[in-house]
Protein backbone atom coordinates (compact mmCIF):
# COMPACT_ATOMS: atom_id res chain seq x y z
CA UNK A 1 0.00 0.00 0.00
CA UNK A 2 1.13 3.39 -1.03
CA UNK A 3 1.56 5.52 2.74
CA UNK A 4 2.89 7.98 4.86
CA UNK A 5 2.94 7.35 8.19
CA UNK A 6 4.61 10.08 10.86
CA UNK A 7 5.36 9.36 14.24
CA UNK A 8 7.32 11.08 17.09
CA UNK A 9 4.86 13.66 18.48
CA UNK A 10 3.98 14.85 22.03
CA UNK A 11 3.82 17.36 24.38
CA UNK A 12 7.24 19.03 24.85
CA UNK A 13 8.20 22.27 26.91
CA UNK A 14 8.93 25.68 25.40
CA UNK A 15 12.64 25.78 24.29
CA UNK A 16 12.93 22.18 23.82
CA UNK A 17 13.19 19.61 20.94
CA UNK A 18 11.78 16.89 18.79
CA UNK A 19 11.82 14.64 15.75
CA UNK A 20 9.23 13.57 14.07
CA UNK A 21 9.71 11.02 11.53
CA UNK A 22 7.91 10.16 7.91
CA UNK A 23 8.01 6.21 7.21
CA UNK A 24 7.32 5.89 3.77
CA UNK A 25 5.65 2.56 2.05
CA UNK A 26 4.54 1.39 -1.62
CA UNK A 27 6.56 3.88 -3.99
CA UNK A 28 9.98 4.81 -4.61
CA UNK A 29 11.23 7.19 -1.65
CA UNK A 30 14.10 8.13 -3.06
CA UNK A 31 12.70 9.93 -6.57
CA UNK A 32 10.74 12.38 -4.63
CA UNK A 33 10.94 15.56 -3.13
CA UNK A 34 9.29 15.66 0.50
CA UNK A 35 7.52 18.67 1.84
CA UNK A 36 6.58 18.92 5.95
CA UNK A 37 3.02 20.86 6.34
CA UNK A 38 1.75 21.95 9.82
CA UNK A 39 -1.40 23.05 10.56
CA UNK A 40 -2.12 24.56 13.94
CA UNK A 41 -5.22 24.15 15.76
CA UNK A 42 -8.39 25.46 14.26
CA UNK A 43 -6.28 27.32 11.75
CA UNK A 44 -5.10 26.57 8.01
CA UNK A 45 -2.17 24.91 6.27
CA UNK A 46 1.38 25.80 6.79
CA UNK A 47 4.28 24.51 4.19
CA UNK A 48 7.28 24.17 6.80
CA UNK A 49 9.80 23.07 4.36
CA UNK A 50 11.65 20.40 1.77
CA UNK A 51 14.37 18.08 0.79
CA UNK A 52 15.08 17.37 -2.49
CA UNK A 53 16.23 14.24 -4.09
CA UNK A 54 19.91 13.03 -4.35
CA UNK A 55 20.09 13.95 -7.61
CA UNK A 56 19.46 17.66 -6.42
CA UNK A 57 21.84 17.49 -3.74
CA UNK A 58 19.51 16.83 -0.93
CA UNK A 59 18.72 20.64 -0.43
CA UNK A 60 16.32 21.95 1.90
CA UNK A 61 14.21 24.73 1.97
CA UNK A 62 12.61 26.63 4.92
CA UNK A 63 9.82 28.68 5.77
CA UNK A 64 10.83 31.66 7.76
CA UNK A 65 8.72 30.88 10.76
CA UNK A 66 11.62 27.55 10.80
CA UNK A 67 14.43 28.73 9.30
CA UNK A 68 17.43 27.83 11.67
CA UNK A 69 15.33 25.99 14.39
CA UNK A 70 13.94 22.91 11.98
CA UNK A 71 16.10 20.80 9.76
CA UNK A 72 14.54 18.44 7.37
CA UNK A 73 17.04 15.22 6.50
CA UNK A 74 15.89 11.99 4.76
CA UNK A 75 17.26 8.45 4.67
CA UNK A 76 16.38 6.59 1.68
CA UNK A 77 17.95 3.45 2.59
CA UNK A 78 15.42 3.81 5.28
CA UNK A 79 12.51 5.52 3.14
CA UNK A 80 12.20 7.96 6.06
CA UNK A 81 11.90 11.32 6.48
CA UNK A 82 13.02 13.65 9.58
CA UNK A 83 12.02 16.50 10.94
CA UNK A 84 14.17 17.79 14.05
CA UNK A 85 12.79 20.37 15.92
CA UNK A 86 14.85 22.92 18.39
CA UNK A 87 14.05 25.91 20.53
CA UNK A 88 10.12 24.61 19.91
CA UNK A 89 7.86 27.69 20.94
CA UNK A 90 4.05 27.49 22.01
CA UNK A 91 3.52 28.90 18.43
CA UNK A 92 4.74 25.57 16.68
CA UNK A 93 1.66 23.53 18.40
CA UNK A 94 0.33 21.81 15.49
CA UNK A 95 -0.31 18.46 13.75
CA UNK A 96 2.64 18.11 11.32
CA UNK A 97 1.66 16.44 8.19
CA UNK A 98 4.66 14.88 5.96
CA UNK A 99 3.58 14.85 1.72
CA UNK A 100 5.27 13.77 -1.22
CA UNK A 101 5.76 16.05 -3.77
CA UNK A 102 4.83 15.17 -7.58
CA UNK A 103 7.51 15.41 -10.19
CA UNK A 104 7.04 18.31 -12.65
CA UNK A 105 3.85 19.06 -11.67
CA UNK A 106 5.49 20.46 -7.74
CA UNK A 107 2.25 19.20 -6.02
CA UNK A 108 1.88 17.33 -2.81
CA UNK A 109 0.13 13.88 -4.20
CA UNK A 110 0.14 11.51 -1.12
CA UNK A 111 -0.60 12.96 2.82
CA UNK A 112 0.05 10.92 5.96
CA UNK A 113 -2.43 11.21 8.64
CA UNK A 114 -0.20 13.80 10.61
CA UNK A 115 1.39 13.62 14.19
CA UNK A 116 0.43 16.15 17.10
CA UNK A 117 3.02 18.39 18.44
CA UNK A 118 2.03 20.36 21.66
CA UNK A 119 4.51 22.56 23.05
CA UNK A 120 3.50 23.84 26.67
CA UNK A 121 4.72 24.52 30.07
CA UNK B 1 6.49 35.45 -0.31
CA UNK B 2 3.20 35.50 -2.38
CA UNK B 3 0.00 35.73 -0.77
CA UNK B 4 -3.00 33.18 -2.10
CA UNK B 5 -6.35 34.75 -1.30
CA UNK B 6 -9.42 32.86 -1.23
CA UNK B 7 -13.33 33.58 -0.73
CA UNK B 8 -14.95 33.06 0.28
CA UNK B 9 -14.00 32.11 3.83
CA UNK B 10 -16.64 30.04 4.01
CA UNK B 11 -20.11 28.64 2.48
CA UNK B 12 -23.53 26.76 2.66
CA UNK B 13 -24.87 25.47 0.17
CA UNK B 14 -27.56 22.49 -0.81
CA UNK B 15 -26.60 18.83 -2.22
CA UNK B 16 -26.99 19.34 -5.88
CA UNK B 17 -25.83 23.29 -5.90
CA UNK B 18 -22.95 24.55 -8.27
CA UNK B 19 -20.35 25.76 -5.61
CA UNK B 20 -17.70 28.32 -7.00
CA UNK B 21 -14.44 28.82 -4.97
CA UNK B 22 -12.08 31.40 -5.95
CA UNK B 23 -7.86 32.01 -5.18
CA UNK B 24 -6.02 35.00 -5.99
CA UNK B 25 -2.22 34.88 -5.90
CA UNK B 26 -0.35 37.92 -5.37
CA UNK B 27 1.92 37.95 -8.36
CA UNK B 28 1.98 35.50 -11.33
CA UNK B 29 2.01 31.71 -10.71
CA UNK B 30 1.29 30.67 -14.36
CA UNK B 31 -0.69 27.77 -13.49
CA UNK B 32 1.36 26.16 -10.96
CA UNK B 33 -1.67 25.97 -8.29
CA UNK B 34 -2.73 23.16 -6.42
CA UNK B 35 -6.50 22.46 -4.72
CA UNK B 36 -6.94 20.71 -1.45
CA UNK B 37 -9.54 18.77 0.29
CA UNK B 38 -9.64 18.54 3.97
CA UNK B 39 -12.14 16.25 5.40
CA UNK B 40 -13.16 17.32 9.10
CA UNK B 41 -9.89 15.61 11.37
CA UNK B 42 -8.54 13.99 8.19
CA UNK B 43 -5.47 14.75 6.67
CA UNK B 44 -5.52 16.63 3.20
CA UNK B 45 -5.77 15.33 -0.04
CA UNK B 46 -4.62 16.82 -3.76
CA UNK B 47 -8.06 17.27 -6.13
CA UNK B 48 -6.64 19.63 -9.07
CA UNK B 49 -3.01 20.63 -9.88
CA UNK B 50 -1.10 22.66 -12.81
CA UNK B 51 -4.74 24.72 -12.03
CA UNK B 52 -6.78 22.34 -14.29
CA UNK B 53 -5.52 19.18 -14.19
CA UNK B 54 -7.76 16.60 -12.19
CA UNK B 55 -5.88 13.94 -9.80
CA UNK B 56 -6.19 10.68 -10.12
CA UNK B 57 -9.77 9.05 -8.30
CA UNK B 58 -11.53 12.18 -7.91
CA UNK B 59 -15.26 12.68 -9.04
CA UNK B 60 -15.28 14.82 -12.10
CA UNK B 61 -17.79 16.85 -10.07
CA UNK B 62 -14.74 18.88 -9.85
CA UNK B 63 -12.83 21.31 -12.03
CA UNK B 64 -10.38 23.75 -11.75
CA UNK B 65 -9.28 26.84 -13.70
CA UNK B 66 -7.61 29.61 -14.36
CA UNK B 67 -4.05 30.85 -15.01
CA UNK B 68 -1.89 33.77 -13.64
CA UNK B 69 -2.95 35.31 -10.56
CA UNK B 70 -6.53 34.38 -10.68
CA UNK B 71 -7.58 30.73 -10.33
CA UNK B 72 -11.03 29.21 -9.25
CA UNK B 73 -12.79 25.40 -8.38
CA UNK B 74 -15.41 24.64 -9.15
CA UNK B 75 -18.05 21.22 -7.40
CA UNK B 76 -20.61 21.37 -10.33
CA UNK B 77 -22.95 19.14 -8.11
CA UNK B 78 -22.37 19.49 -4.62
CA UNK B 79 -22.72 16.00 -2.70
CA UNK B 80 -23.06 15.19 0.97
CA UNK B 81 -19.47 13.92 1.04
CA UNK B 82 -17.98 17.21 -0.62
CA UNK B 83 -18.36 18.95 2.92
CA UNK B 84 -15.04 20.26 4.41
CA UNK B 85 -12.46 22.97 3.59
CA UNK B 86 -10.93 23.62 0.44
CA UNK B 87 -7.33 24.78 0.17
CA UNK B 88 -5.06 26.36 -2.31
CA UNK B 89 -1.64 26.14 -2.69
CA UNK B 90 1.20 28.10 -4.93
CA UNK B 91 4.15 26.06 -6.47
CA UNK B 92 6.07 28.79 -8.33
CA UNK B 93 8.16 29.89 -5.85
CA UNK B 94 9.18 29.39 -2.38
CA UNK B 95 8.49 29.93 0.24
CA UNK B 96 5.13 27.15 -1.15
CA UNK B 97 1.71 29.00 -0.26
CA UNK B 98 -1.67 28.14 0.89
CA UNK B 99 -4.88 30.31 0.87
CA UNK B 100 -6.39 30.43 4.23
CA UNK B 101 -9.09 28.04 3.25
CA UNK B 102 -13.02 28.11 2.12
CA UNK B 103 -15.10 26.25 4.24
CA UNK B 104 -18.01 24.03 2.67
CA UNK B 105 -20.97 23.51 5.06
CA UNK B 106 -23.92 21.76 3.44
CA UNK B 107 -27.37 23.00 4.07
Amino acid sequence: EVQLVESGGGLVQPGGSLRLSCAASGFTFSDHYMDWVRQAPGRGLEWVGRTRKKTNGYTTEYAASVKGRFTISRDDSKNSLYLQMNSLKTEDTAVYYCARVRDNSWYLDLWGRGTQVTVSS
Amino acid sequence: DIQMTQSPSSLSASVGDRVIITCRASQDISRCLAWYQQKPGKAPEALIYSASSLQSGVPSRFSGSGSGTDFTLIISSLQPEDLGTYYCQQCKSYPVTFGGGTKVKIK
